[in-house]
């Protein structure tokens, strides 16, 4: 019964590859992340949807593409994979935007790129 | 923009001390700090969080308090023990908008047996 369930767990994958992470929650939640942490444990945004609609675009590059079918999904597609995107990649969800409301995170996708 | 700074970056305290870690922020119109515990290999995960019309929450051991006029905010936990060795983030919501929180860089806990 996972909330935010983000599938692969760990990834290794040669530069230049796409790749995609998938991101399902079963909470009812209108808004989505995604949030990239580097390996100093910095937690930055990367994109928000809320009800399908992009509400945030941090300065990403475009090689990143979120994708939302629907608003329990939000998966994440990189193209072109550089070393530098090495990072745990964490999904979340929460009810209606983050003021005032819990984010609930996924366990994380831990992306290593050789 | 707002701007969330986290003091320290790790703190190591003996089991059943106290701990207190530490946030200021940027932006007055902010009025929503949640505090964040993630666990190794874990997702962050909400452990208490207050808003701007109040100076001071508690849940068991741990407390947050906020001085709105100094614009910091700290996270205490009380008698500390092993599990609550984690990184613990900051938050803090920005007044122009209702989707994003900004981030603390976080503190490493260690708690000592």
């Amino acid at each position: 019964d996972t909330a935010v369930s983000q599938t692969p767990k760990y990834l290794v994958t040669q530069m230049g590859n796409d790749k995609s992470i998938k991101c399902e929650q079963n909470l009812g939640h209108d808004t989505m992340y995604w949030y990239k942490q580097d390996s100093k444990k910095f937690l930055k945004i990367m994109f928000s949807y809320n009800n399908k609609e992009l509400i945030i675009n941090e300065t990403v590059p475009n090689r990143f593409s979120p994708k939302s079918p629907d608003k329990a999904h939000l998966n994440l597609h990189i193209n072109s994979l550089e070393l530098g995107d090495s990072a745990v990649y964490f999904c979340a969800s929460s009810p209606t935007g983050d003021r005032g409301n819990t984010i609930y995170f996924g366990e994380g996708s831990w992306l290593t790129v050789v | 923009g707002e701007n969330v700074e986290q003091h320290p970056s790790t703190l190591s305290v003996q089991e059943g001390d106290s701990a207190v870690i530490k946030c200021t922020y940027s932006d007055s119109a902010s009025n929503y700090f949640p505090w964040y515990k993630q666990e190794l290999g874990k997702g962050p995960q909400l452990i208490i969080d207050i808003r701007s019309n109040v100076g001071e929450k508690k849940d068991q051991r741990i407390a947050v308090t906020l001085n709105k006029t100094a614009k910091h905010f700290s996270l205490h936990i009380t008698e500390t023990q092993p599990e609550d060795s984690a990184v613990y983030f900051c938050a803090a919501t920005p007044g122009h908008s209702n989707y994003q929180l900004i981030w603390g860089a976080g503190t490493k806990l260690i708690i000592k047996p």
